[in-house]
C-alpha cells in the first residue's frame, strides 16, 4: 500500500536553530515528491518538488533533499514566519493523485 | 502571483442538505482537483479533472458527490446529501498540464461543517 511518513509530528526550536524534517515513503512508480507549507485555516502553499534520488533544491532558509526512501527537508537558522505545518506528498500516476503525510508542525519561538 | 479562489470560505449546513462548493481556478490551467482534510487528518484526494471529465477519483468520491464545470471559469463541487462526516476542509487545486512533477495550486479552503 502506498504510505507517506513524516516525522516529528511536531518540532519546537529556537530561533536560529537548525533542524531536519523527515519524509519517509513507500509508493510504487514514484513521478514526484513535494513539499509544501500550510499555515493554519489556509491551504498547502508549494515548496519544492524533487523527481529523482540525489536531487537537492533550496530555497531561502529551506533545503529539500530525496533518496529512494525518503526525503529531508533542512531548516537552516529559522525564524518565528519559518512556523507552520510542513506536508509532504508524493504523486503516482500522471494526473493529480497526491498522497500526503499528516504533516510536521514547526514552531520557531524567538 | 495568480491564485485559486474558493467560496464561500465557511458552510453551515444541516445533515441531508445538498452543498454546492465553488472554485475558480487559475485561468490557464487545464487540470482541476478537489482535496479535503478532516480536523487533524491527513490532506486526501478526492477527483480530478479534466477536459470536461473526471480523469481520477477516489474510494471517497461516491455517489453524494459530483463536480461540473458550469462555464469558463467555475469549477465546483457539490454533495448530494451530507453527512457529518462530510464536516471537513474541502480544497480545490488546480495545475497546468497535469504533468507528473508539476506542482499544485492549492485555495485557501472552504469548511464545511454539517450539523
Amino acid at each position: 500500500e502506498d504510505q507517506v511518513t513524516q516525522s516529528p509530528e511536531a518540532l519546537r526550536l529556537q530561533e536560529g536553530e537548525s533542524s531536519s524534517l523527515n519524509c519517509s515513503y513507500t509508493v510504487s512508480g514514484l513521478r514526484g515528491l513535494f513539499w509544501y507549507r500550510q499555515d493554519p485555516g489556509k491551504g498547502p502553499e508549494f515548496l519544492f518538488t524533487l523527481y529523482s534520488a540525489g536531487e537537492e533544491k533550496e530555497k531561502e532558509r529551506l533545503k529539500a533533499t530525496l533518496t529512494k526512501k525518503e526525503s529531508f527537508l533542512h531548516i537552516t537558522a529559522p525564524k518565528p514566519e519559518d512556523s507552520a505545518t510542513y506536508l509532504c506528498a508524493v504523486r503516482r500516476g500522471s494526473q493529480g493523485n497526491l498522497i500526503f503525510g499528516k504533516g510536521t508542525k514547526l514552531s520557531v519561538k524567538p | 502571483e495568480p491564485e485559486v479562489t474558493q467560496t464561500p470560505s465557511h458552510q453551515v449546513t444541516q445533515m441531508g442538505q445538498e452543498v454546492i462548493l465553488r472554485c475558480v481556478p487559475i485561468s490557464n490551467h487545464l487540470y482541476f482537483y478537489w482535496y479535503r482534510q478532516i480536523l487533524g487528518q491527513k490532506v486526501e484526494f478526492l477527483v480530478s479533472f479534466y477536459n470536461n471529465e473526471i480523469s481520477e477519483k477516489s474510494e471517497i468520491f461516491d455517489d453524494q458527490f459530483s463536480v461540473e464545470r458550469p462555464d469558463g471559469s467555475n469549477f465546483t463541487l457539490k454533495i448530494r446529501s451530507t453527512k457529518l462526516e462530510d464536516s471537513a476542509m474541502y480544497f480545490c487545486a488546480s495545475s497546468e498540464q497535469g504533468l507528473a512533477n508539476e506542482k499544485l495550486f492549492f485555495g485557501s479552503g472552504t469548511q464545511l461543517s454539517v450539523l
